[in-house]
């Protein structure tokens, strides 16, 4: 079964660093998106993305973070400059054409020390 | 906020018993959803109820909706011990079909 796949699975970063997570979502796939999860809390929303623009953010998603499809395959997160607060796992996710049901990635583990 | 919040926060069971879930939200909701997360992994989603459906089943898992009430329930029968998991309920309402996630009810079946 065709799955989102993200990289890497864990990394750890010094303050201050550009961190860029990556994203494979499912190739017809058209809506995409990033959620995050701090340890122990909940499943929070960033940013979706659709037709190659932002579609929607969250107050999370302030001017540290962007996003990008560099090409017609990968979908990235980028933290320009991290804090200790930033660590936490990052979803990437994706929905189908005419569908309601998203499918996630396995998350990237993102320590920052 | 629109997101489901789940309770129990925590339910702990003997294999074989049925485990409940309970989510509650605030305001009117397209959908809702429960999904499934292992530890230190990624979420699965388990199922789907839309606002004009009352109940739905898939294999174990049966959800219902009572939106006089606002509010879910997953019920797993016959629990596994590898049913253990977090479960999340998340809604999407208006004209975002943005699921928000509660906190979670964490589960754990005890063989």
């Amino acid at each position: 079964e065709p799955e989102v796949t993200q990289t890497p699975s864990h990394q750890v970063t010094q303050m201050g660093q550009e961190v860029i997570l990556r994203c494979v979502p499912i190739s017809n796939h058209l809506y995409f998106y990033w959620y995050r999860q701090i340890l122990g809390q909940k499943v929070e929303f960033l940013v979706s993305f659709y037709n190659n623009e932002i579609s929607e953010k969250s107050e999370i998603f302030d001017d540290q973070f962007s996003v990008e499809r560099p090409d017609g395959s990968n979908f990235t997160l980028k933290i320009r400059s991290t804090k200790l607060e930033d660590s936490a796992m990052y979803f990437c996710a994706s929905i189908p054409p005419y569908g309601n049901t998203i499918y996630f990635g396995e998350g990237s583990w993102l320590t920052v020390v | 906020s629109q997101q489901g919040e789940e309770d129990p926060q925590a339910l702990s069971i003997q294999e074989g018993e049925n485990a409940t879930m309970n989510c509650s939200y605030k305001t009117s909701i397209n959908n809702l959803q429960w999904y499934r997360q292992n530890s230190g992994r990624g979420l699965v989603h388990l199922i789907l109820i839309r606002s004009n459906e009352r109940e739905k089943h898939s294999g174990r898992l049966r959800v219902t909706l009572d939106t006089s009430k606002k509010s879910s329930s997953l019920l797993i029968t016959a629990s596994r011990a590898a049913d253990t998991a977090s479960y999340f309920c998340a809604t999407a309402s208006g004209g975002s079909y943005i699921p928000t996630f509660g906190r979670g009810t964490s589960l754990i079946v005890h063989p």
